[in-house]
């Protein structure tokens, strides 16, 4: 299983850009990038996936280099409900074994 | 369209005591899991089923029972309560093919004391 490292917590004011970075040095090549977004008392919420590149969607951009050796979850003009904690997966989609790490803690602030 | 549903939200148990954490899905999805979460950390595998009458081991196993008798429902057992075992359960469940991560409950946050 890939190792994840992100930062533990970041600071944003609303209507910035937000860029969280996950560096995942041993990713193997089956394995996806996926990000999701957790509310307190709430389930984790599925973000974004993706496998090279960059993939955008109605919620979040994720970019990924082509060494694939980290990957930047980016959320434009984030607002007060953007506040939560967000984690970064790398594994392949075919294990049944993802594992969350402790997550990155956003807190965007007025 | 409920999603994933896990009942009760809220369980106090006793030192000893048992009692099932019930999940149910209506996507017809497969794959079922069921996570841990201890204050301020991530979440922790217990068990998986890939499908009706198959499960499967996680990360943290230990003190926990599981069945997959139909593809809807996914009931954890906890058999003998233990203080170590108070954290919030999360249930989740996807269908591969779609690619599209996991959907998750609501949880149950279950106090053991």
């Amino acid at each position: 299983l890939a190792k994840t490292t992100q930062p533990i917590s970041m600071d944003s004011y609303e209507g910035q850009e937000v860029n969280i970075t996950c560096s995942h040095n041993n990713i193997a090549t089956n394995d996806y990038i996926t990000w999701y977004q957790q509310f307190p008392s709430q389930g984790p919420r599925f973000i974004i996936q993706g496998y090279k590149t960059k993939v955008t969607n109605e919620v979040a951009s994720l970019f990924i280099p082509a060494d694939r050796k980290s990957s930047t979850l980016s959320l434009p003009r984030v607002s007060l409900s953007d506040t939560a904690v967000y984690y970064c997966l790398v594994g392949d989609i075919n294990n049944n074994d993802m594992r969350f790490g402790a997550g990155t803690r956003l807190t965007v602030k007025p | 369209n409920a999603g994933v549903t896990q009942t009760p939200k809220f369980r106090i148990l006793k030192i000893g005591q048992s009692m099932t954490l019930q999940c149910t899905q209506d996507m017809n999805h497969n794959y079922m899991y069921w996570y841990r979460q201890d204050p301020g950390m991530g979440l922790k595998l217990i068990y998986y089923s890939v499908g009706a009458g198959i499960t499967d081991k996680g990360e943290v196993p230990n003190g926990y029972n599981v069945s997959r008798s139909t593809t809807e429902d996914f009931p954890l057992r906890l058999e003998l309560a233990a203080p170590s075992q108070t954290s919030v359960y999360f249930c989740a469940s996807n269908e591969r093919a779609r690619n599209y991560g996991y959907t998750f409950g609501s949880g149950t946050r279950l106090t053991v004391v």
